[in-house]
């Protein structure tokens, strides 16, 4: 079984600055999906960046992007410019091939943008 | 285009009720999945339907079950409730539940059961 590992509960930055969220999984599958979505208080799960295993190149989504290293295991997000918008739950999840849509999410980092 | 959508926002029932909560996923979108969420176990996978066939499982008790229209529109249900239930339900849909295709999902269904 698949399992995602946000070892950060809790972070919080200063407006404007740079902010890194670390997300680490276990898995014997060589292809696979990851994910970062993020929850902000209203309650909805939005999709943030996502990136395929097979894929060397780091996914970059205007001010996010990630750090993927797949022999460690590790994917983080990296939020630049951070704004008070940003303050959320973010979730980062793993996708199996045709593992028929099912999320295997990690426990959430809560992130605090201060003015 | 429309988003997912969530009916009702929020429910409250007493133990040993039933509920039925509803989903109704982006236009064209023929995969739907719901997800528990609670504070002490976080999001967890309940189960996923296309073409109105549930392909995937998660580990639920049979209390828990789900079906999907032939429009794509999909409900669950919760029988003989129990404290524990008590969560925020996500559903998420994408176009055809792909390996790897993105789900999008809706603003929740927050159950209190009492």
């Amino acid at each position: 079984a698949q399992t995602v590992t946000q070892s950060q509960p809790e972070m919080s930055v200063q407006e404007a600055e740079t902010v890194t969220l670390s997300c680490t999984y276990d898995t014997s599958e060589n292809n696979y999906y990851l994910f970062w979505y993020k929850q902000p208080p209203s309650r909805q799960m939005i999709l943030v960046i996502r990136q395929e295993a097979y894929k060397q190149q780091n996914a970059t989504e205007n001010r996010f992007s990630v750090n993927f290293q797949k022999a460690a295991k590790s994917f983080s997000l990296k939020i630049s410019d951070s704004q008070l918008g940003d303050t959320a739950m973010y979730f980062c999840a793993f996708m199996k091939l045709e593992g028929a849509q099912k999320l295997v999410f990690g426990q959430g980092t809560r992130l605090t943008i201060n003015p | 285009k429309a988003g997912v959508t969530q009916t009702p926002r929020y429910l409250i029932k007493t133990r040993g009720q039933q509920v039925t909560l509803s989903c109704s996923p982006i236009s064209g979108h023929r995969s739907v999945s719901w997800y528990q969420q609670t504070p002490g176990q976080g999001l967890q996978f309940l189960f996923e339907y296309f073409s109105e066939t549930q392909r995937n499982k998660g580990n639920f008790p049979g209390r828990f079950s789900g079906r999907q229209f032939s429009n794509s529109r999909s409900e669950m249900n919760v029988s003989t409730l129990e404290l524990g239930d008590s969560a925020l339900y996500l559903c998420a849909s994408s176009w055809w539940g792909r390996d790897g295709e993105t789900q999008y999902f809706g603003p929740g269904t927050r159950l209190l059961v009492l």
